[in-house]
């Protein structure tokens, strides 16, 4: 199906750590995002990318890596994770003058 | 301040009953509007997007946005049980990335 997909959706893993989530669009949209979504804070935007090889901070970059080789993938990375991180993570994507459309989300909980 | 302020709720209502969200901004830069409706453990789904001033009608839902008052809204008409969820605005400058800042969400309840 057409469309965001997000992985996994839920992760446990300790402080320290290196975790990767996943995200894949379906649709060839030029636009990515990552968000991270906090009681009290709505969604933020960690980075965002506006092609395949560009990327760019958004509002709370830091301990989070971004890559985009491919299009329709743009993994988030946290490098050491820390428990400051403990969020739900949602990707999303549009394409330019149109509004973005957004995944299912990771719940990730760091120990 | 946020440049974007949103009452977090809860919000309890009838089911019927006609619902009003609202969105105060202070970035008059601001020019295109949206509404996401979000159930719990899924992702925001796009319900209403609206550029510039003026009403838009969907269903039993209306999107108004007033940029003089820096306010906009989402009406529910015969609200739904069904219609519970985290209601979130947001709102871009342009369409260059579509960089959007989203309020924090208003949760609301349609009880049966």
């Amino acid at each position: 199906d057409a469309g965001i997909t997000q992985s996994p959706r839920y992760k446990i893993t300790e402080t320290g750590r290196q975790v990767t989530l996943m995200c894949h669009q379906t649709w060839s949209h030029s636009y990515m995002f990552w968000y991270r979504q906090d009681l009290g804070h709505g969604l933020r935007l960690i980075y965002y990318s506006a092609a395949a090889d560009i990327t760019d901070k958004g509002e709370v970059p830091d301990g989070y890596v971004v890559s985009r080789s491919k299009t329709e993938n743009f993994p988030l990375t946290l490098e050491s994770a820390t428990r400051s991180q403990t969020s739900v993570y949602f990707c999303a994507s549009s394409e330019s003058g149109q509004p973005q459309h957004f995944g299912d989300g990771t719940r990730l909980s760091i120990l | 301040q946020k440049e974007v302020e949103q009452d977090p709720g809860p919000l309890s209502v009838p089911e019927g009953a006609i619902v009003s969200l609202n969105c105060t901004y202070s970035n008059s830069a601001f020019q295109y509007f949206m509404w996401y409706r979000q159930y719990s453990r899924k992702g925001p789904e796009l319900l209403m997007y609206t550029y510039s001033s003026g009403n838009k009608e969907d269903g039993r839902f209306t999107a108004q946005v007033d940029k003089s008052s820096k306010y906009i809204s989402l009406f529910i008409r015969d609200s739904q049980p069904s219609d519970s969820a985290t209601y979130l605005c947001a709102m871009s400058k342009d369409t260059g990335g579509f960089k959007t800042i989203f309020g924090a969400g208003t949760r609301l309840f349609v009880k049966a």
